[in-house]
């Protein structure tokens, strides 16, 4: 069973722009989560994708956001870039209904740097 | 919300020492959950407790959750270059549904 795939791997953007990243889950799996991870924070938790709504939020401003397709397949925006926003960005995804009752499987990530 | 610290933050071992990270939150937990990152890869499910006292192994890894289900440890018998990595605890976080909260992981480094 393939893994989860993101794209793009890397992606090199200027401060101001906007950036669209996407993630295909597991097939079958429901739930789509998103992690920023930075070597001073660690991993956090953006917003998790339930059947194509947005089920829990991280603590993290309006310029983030995202959405899940019918397919499960998500994608997550981040508009107006700042230099903090450089990190790696990681999609995981899961069976669901109870979310953290079942393991996370993580895509190899978004390296993104904004310059 | 909720929080769960992890120690120690930096591990440096030689081959065939043991090594042991812990997990501490103030409040009780449903459930834990530990992942394993490698350098420049992503985090790998290892493994869930659920159980008050829970006790899990696998071939050296040992996993325990405490009897009041405020804290985790993870320990490696034995350690090999095969184990570096940083190793994360996950957390639910409180009622708040599917959201996962992880500890800042401990990074284990193994001399040969």
């Amino acid at each position: 069973k393939a893994g989860v795939t993101q794209t793009p791997r890397y992606l090199i953007k200027t401060r101001g722009q906007q950036v669209t990243l996407s993630c295909s889950p597991i097939s079958g799996h429901r739930s789509v989560s998103w992690y920023q991870q930075t070597p001073g924070q660690g991993l956090q938790f953006l917003f998790e994708y339930f059947s194509e709504t947005q089920r829990n939020k991280g603590n993290f401003p309006g310029r983030f956001s995202g959405r899940q397709f019918s397919n499960s397949r998500s994608e997550m925006n981040v508009s107006t870039l700042e230099l903090g926003d450089s990190a790696l960005y990681l999609c995981a995804s899961s069976w669901g209904q109870a979310f953290s009752d079942y393991e996370q499987y993580f895509g190899p990530g978004t390296r993104l740097t904004v310059t | 919300g909720q929080q769960v610290m992890q120690i120690p933050q930096y591990q440096h071992v030689q081959e065939g020492e043991d090594f042991t990270t812990y997990c501490n939150s103030s409040t009780t937990l449903s459930n834990i959950q530990w992942y394993k990152q490698r350098p420049g890869g992503h985090p790998v499910f290892l493994i869930q407790l659920v159980k008050s006292g829970e006790v899990k192994k696998q071939k050296r890894l040992t996993f325990q959750f405490g009897e009041a289900k405020k804290n985790s440890s993870l320990h490696i018998t034995a350690t090999q270059t095969t184990d570096v990595g940083t190793y994360f605890c996950a957390v639910k976080a409180g009622n708040q549904g599917g959201k996962l909260i992880f500890g800042q992981g401990t990074e284990l480094s193994v001399k040969p």
